[in-house]
Parts: C-alpha cells; structure tokens; sequence
C-alpha cells in the first residue's frame, strides 16, 4: 500500500522555539493533505487542510499563526509549530489523499512533540 | 453536525474469543464510513471502509464491519481475538467527495491470554 512518512517522530524542544514537522507521500501524490491533533488518549482533531500552491484551510480555532503550513510540493507538507509551549505538547498525525483512483487517505506514523 | 460515537472506552477479551467494537453515526446525508487502528505511537492503519453496495464490509487481518442503516451503526468485528489485535481502534465518517473524516473517541482493547 501507499506509504506517508512523518519526520521527525519524536522532537523536544525548549519553549518559545520552533519546530517543523515534515509530511512525506512516498509512493504517490497529494495535492491535499491533512494535519491532525491527538491528545492522550483522545481522537484525532483535525488542525488543518493543506493543499499544494494554496493557502491551507484551517478548522475554527486553530491559530494559523502558531501552525503554520506549507504545501510545496505533490509528495510534501510541513507543519511548523511556532513560539512552542508547552501546551502544544501532543502527538501530530498527518494524511494524504491520494490524487489518483478513488483518493484513499493514508496515514503517516505520527510525530510526538514534547515543548519543556 | 456530524457526529462518530464509539460508547466503549476500552474493551478487555480473552485471546481466541470474539469481538465486536460498536460505532454509531449521525450525518445528513449518506455517509462513507471507515475503521482505522492505532498500535501505541504509531499512526493509523486502514481496517476497512464502507462506501456503498454490500453493507457487509470484509478487511484486513480477519476484521468485518456491518453497516446498518436502521441503527445508524457500522460495528466491527472479529470472530477470533489475536494478541497482536491489541490497539485502539476508531471509528470514522465522511462525506462523499468531501476532504474531512471525523473520528470517534476510539475503543482501546487489551487482550488477556
């Protein structure tokens, strides 16, 4: 199947820096990915829709200025955390809808951000 | 608004016997219906989906789903528990041709031996 590669999968980091995370569709393209929240022992709250050469679209409440979201490319989103604190400790699950056939989603491994 | 709720928060089964994880929906209009697995850190793997036709879904490592209209359901199920099955397990709903999925609270299932 299809793979979507998360880097990296686990980042600490002081507060107040910033730290990107990368999204990857390895063996297709996405012009559409997603970002995703997961609190412990929580679902999966979705952050954002990134789209290749646009704008992304975020949900309501998420600050586009302290996840900010780039779509460079077919095969490639980022997710820079800005400013990080400590409350954005979480784990950050990204998807990729592939263009062809049918556009399943595929899930990368997920990326755990600790902010001391 | 649409809505996935998953009403066991966590599930305990013997190895060898039977599961069954219950998901409900509510959504305006015919929903695409999905069941996705997370093993501890890791991402979320595809169990099976549910589009349309035989409301009877087959997927991977020996799961089904029914989908049933009447009861706004799409539970999964497995007729033998592996130890490996171990995980939390989610329930997902989105729309045709739409980007979103929107997930149940998930059902974690630990398995005794």
């Amino acid at each position: 199947g299809a793979v979507v590669s998360q880097h990296p999968s686990r980042v600490i980091c002081k507060s107040g820096t910033s730290v990107k995370i990368e999204c990857r569709s390895l063996d297709f393209q996405a012009t559409t990915m997603f970002w995703y929240r997961q609190f412990p022992k929580q679902s999966l709250m979705l952050m954002a829709t990134s789209n290749e050469g646009s704008k992304a679209t975020y949900e309501q409440g998420v600050e586009k200025d302290k996840f900010l979201i780039n779509h460079a490319s077919l095969t490639l989103s980022t997710l820079t955390v800005t400013s990080a604190h400590p409350e954005d400790s979480s784990f950050y699950i990204c998807s990729a809808r592939e263009d062809r056939g049918p556009g399943e989603l595929f899930f990368g491994e997920g990326s755990r951000l600790t902010v001391l | 608004a649409q809505s996935v709720t998953q009403p066991d928060i966590h599930i305990t089964v013997s190895e060898g016997a039977s599961l069954e994880l219950r998901c409900n929906y509510s959504y305006g209009a015919t929903p695409y219906l999905f069941w996705y697995v997370q093993s501890p850190g890791q991402g979320l793997q595809l169990l099976l989906k549910y589009f349309s036709g035989d409301t009877l879904v087959q997927g991977i490592k020996g799961f089904e789903a029914e989908f049933k209209r009447s009861q706004s359901s799409f539970n999964l199920r497995k007729p033998s528990v592996h130890w490996s099955d171990a995980a939390e397990y989610f329930c997902a709903v989105s729309a045709a041709g739409a980007n979103n999925l929107f997930f149940g609270t998930g059902t974690r299932l630990t398995v005794i031996p």
